[in-house]
């Protein structure tokens, strides 16, 4: 039972243009939604987060929204650029302090 | 400010042996996560530690076991290792174990058993 989910496998943007991930989720206890971006052979790296009590946060590039009747939550990155290649993983935080990953969705820039 | 610090990098264990994977955390941060990562599976999530306890586990067997030191580091031991055990084992820290600060997480020890 996938309770986040990243129906993308790819996603393919021109250079300077908007990528927008999504993410759906199914459980309703999340505390908070937090994107991360990874390269091969790395750890993930932090970008954003959202709490479930807001629809909007925005950190420079980076805004992620989320609509709680939908249960969905998408990440905007504008303008794209060629170094945000790499596979963005969603994940929710639940109230045992477990985060819940999606499959990731990796995104190329093309220039 | 130093990042989280796994030891060792890369590792080849025969089938039947254990290990142990050690993760240092940013300084503060009090709470440790450990996860594993196969091709195809995505982040599975082991278990976290908060303050010296463990607060979570996920879905592995009990041959996967950790421990938290009163410094914030942690160890996480894979005993009877398997070939299925073969993953990349990440850890995350973060001040609380919340959402709201996000996770920094480790390069991360990739495991090789054969």
């Amino acid at each position: 039972d996938q309770q986040v989910k990243q129906n993308s496998p790819s996603l393919s943007v021109q250079e300077g243009r908007i990528s927008i991930l999504n993410c759906d989720y199914t459980n309703s206890m999340f505390d908070y939604f937090l994107w991360y971006k990874k390269y091969p052979a790395e750890g993930p790296t932090f970008l954003i987060s959202i709490s479930s009590i807001k629809d909007k946060n925005e950190d420079g590039r980076f805004t992620v929204f989320l609509n709680k009747s939908a249960k969905h939550l998408s990440l905007h990155i504008v303008p794209s650029q060629p170094g945000d290649s790499a596979v963005y993983f969603c994940a929710g935080v639940d109230s045992n302090y477990q985060l819940i990953w999606g499959a990731g969705t990796k995104l190329i820039i093309k220039p | 400010k130093a990042g989280v610090t796994q030891t060792p990098r890369y590792l080849i264990k025969t089938r039947g042996q254990q290990v142990t994977l050690s993760c240092s955390p940013i300084s503060g941060h009090r709470s440790v996560s450990w996860y594993q990562q196969t091709p195809g599976q995505g982040l599975q999530f082991l278990f976290e530690y908060f303050s010296e306890t463990q607060r979570n586990k996920g879905n592995f067997p009990g041959r996967f076991s950790g421990r938290q030191f009163s410094n914030s580091r942690s160890e996480m031991n894979v005993s009877t290792l398997e070939l299925g055990d073969s993953a990349l084992y990440l850890c995350a820290s973060s001040l609380d174990g919340r959402g709201n600060y996000g996770y920094t997480f480790g390069s991360g020890t990739r495991l090789t058993v054969v």
